[in-house]
């Protein structure tokens, strides 16, 4: 079946270094993708989203890229921060033809921020 | 934001009881909530949409009887977990949907002994 999953399971960044996470998608017709933040024991929190009629969206300190020709999500973190240590998702909004809406998460990626 | 809530945060019961765990959208009603479930160091799988006055859609492999869902109101979903046996134990997550932004609970802690 279709799914959305992540190349790295686990990512260790320099305090104020840059992070890039990856994910892949193979619903190409996918239109929504969101960027979810989880710390242990938690559930999820919403970081950044884009549609697919976008290639780039910038938060704060957050940027999310979108390459649809290569079905590609990433998140890039700018001058990382402990605080930022968390498993990151990334997911997928959507509404199959008659059916209600759902969110469908990606396999998370570990980040670990080294002081 | 919207805020939900979810309770109790953690729960620990014998096996063969019901438990019952409840997802509240604290400032905004929901005609649709989400219940998911995860395992230590696993992403979160879907287990049923729960929609106000109608009974839940449940995803594939998830037994119905087994996580009876009651949406009862436009701010409350109860997941029920019965007769739980110890593999039930896990984290149980909830969201409610706001147009197309939806908002996560802070899960429930189930451990069955």
């Amino acid at each position: 079946g279709e799914s959305v999953g992540l190349h790295l399971p686990t990512l260790s960044v320099q305090e104020g270094d840059n992070s890039i996470i990856n994910c892949a998608y193979s619903n190409s017709a996918s239109d929504y993708f969101i960027w979810y933040k989880q710390e242990s024991g938690k559930g999820p929190q919403f970081i950044i989203d884009i549609r697919s009629n976008m290639d780039k969206r910038q938060g704060q300190r957050v940027t999310v890229l979108l390459n649809k020709t290569v079905k590609h999500l990433s998140l890039q973190i700018a001058a990382t921060q402990p605080g930022d240590s968390a498993v990151y998702f990334c997911a997928e909004n959507m509404a199959p033809p008659g059916g209600y809406q759902k969110v469908t998460f990606g396999t998370g990626t570990k980040l670990q921020v080294i002081p | 934001g919207a805020v939900v809530s979810q309770h109790p945060s953690r729960v620990i019961c014998k096996s063969g009881t019901s438990v019952k765990i409840e997802c509240r959208s604290l400032d905004f009603q929901a005609t649709t909530m989400f219940w998911y479930r995860q395992f230590p160091k696993k992403s979160l799988m879907l287990m049923a949409t729960s929609n106000e006055g109608s009974k839940a859609t449940y995803e594939q492999g998830v037994e119905k009887d087994k996580f009876l869902i009651n949406h009862a109101s436009l701010t409350l979903s109860t997941l029920t977990v019965t007769s739980a046996h110890p593999e039930d134990s896990s984290f149980y997550i909830c969201s409610a949907s706001r147009d197309e932004e939806q908002f996560f609970g802070p899960g429930t802690r189930l451990t069955v002994l």
